[in-house]
């Protein structure tokens, strides 16, 4: 299984919007909509901010959502606050019962 | 108050062997499929291993394949992951997970860091 194709980086200023895509093929992100999006601050646990493509757990801020279209999925960030500031990774089902990550994108408020 | 933590970290020798444990508290391990996720330095994520709620599947990425298993010890609440022939690329943080449905991964521990080295 290769990793997913996110950009290593994107950012935005306070306020703004900014979207991460994340690539995949028709093996795992074009084929199921077990999609989840983390955000990972550096020496923290990861939390999930998006499962089932476009899914909220409850106490993430509905600033943050979900898209799909074929092979790529895409995370949106809307209203950009500084402590939006992570690394942010996707990660997608494989099939046969393995797991894959996309490569992460580093997330700067400007 | 739902939490994990991992132990058993450490500097090791390639070709040796290491164990993990992941100590969940604040609920019971044997109603949810549990997982392992590492990151190595200057990496990203990568989904390790995994083992099912109804202890059906362990599933494992093929860079582990034989040398890494996981288990659980529903008496103390824990999971496992036994680490054997460790190569230097194994070197990581890993991250045991909870899984809420299907690799929704809610609850994750914040890691213990294993170096592979001689």
């Amino acid at each position: 299984q290769s990793a997913l194709t996110q950009p290593p980086s994107a950012s935005g200023s306070p306020g703004q919007s900014v979207t991460i895509s994340c690539t995949g093929t028709s093996s795992d992100v074009g084929g199921y909509n077990h999609v989840s999006w983390y955000q990972h601050h550096p020496g923290k646990a990861p939390k999930l901010m998006i499962y089932e493509v476009n899914k909220r757990p409850s106490g993430v801020p509905d600033r943050f959502s979900g898209s799909k279209s074929g092979n790529t999925v895409s995370l949106t960030v809307s209203g950009l606050q500084a402590e939006d500031e992570a690394d942010y990774y996707c990660s997608s089902y494989g099939g046969s019962n393995n797991l894959v990550f996309g490569g992460g994108t580093k997330l700067t408020v400007l | 108050q739902v939490q994990l933590v991992e132990s058993g970290g450490g500097v090791v020798q390639p070709g040796r062997s290491l164990r993990l444990s992941c100590a969940a508290s604040g609920f019971t391990l044997s109603r949810y499929g549990m997982h392992w996720v590492r990151q190595a330095p200057g990496h990203g994520l990568e989904w390790v291993a995994g083992f099912w709620a109804d202890g059906s599947v362990q599933s494992y990425v093929d860079s582990v394949k034989g040398r890494f298993t996981i288990s659980r010890d529903t008496s103390k609440n824990t999971l496992y992951l036994q680490m054997d022939s460790l190569r230097a690329e194994d070197t990581a943080v890993y991250h045991c997970a909870r899984d809420e449905s299907f690799f929704v991964f809610a609850v994750w521990g914040q890691g213990t860091m294993v170096t592979v080295s001689s």
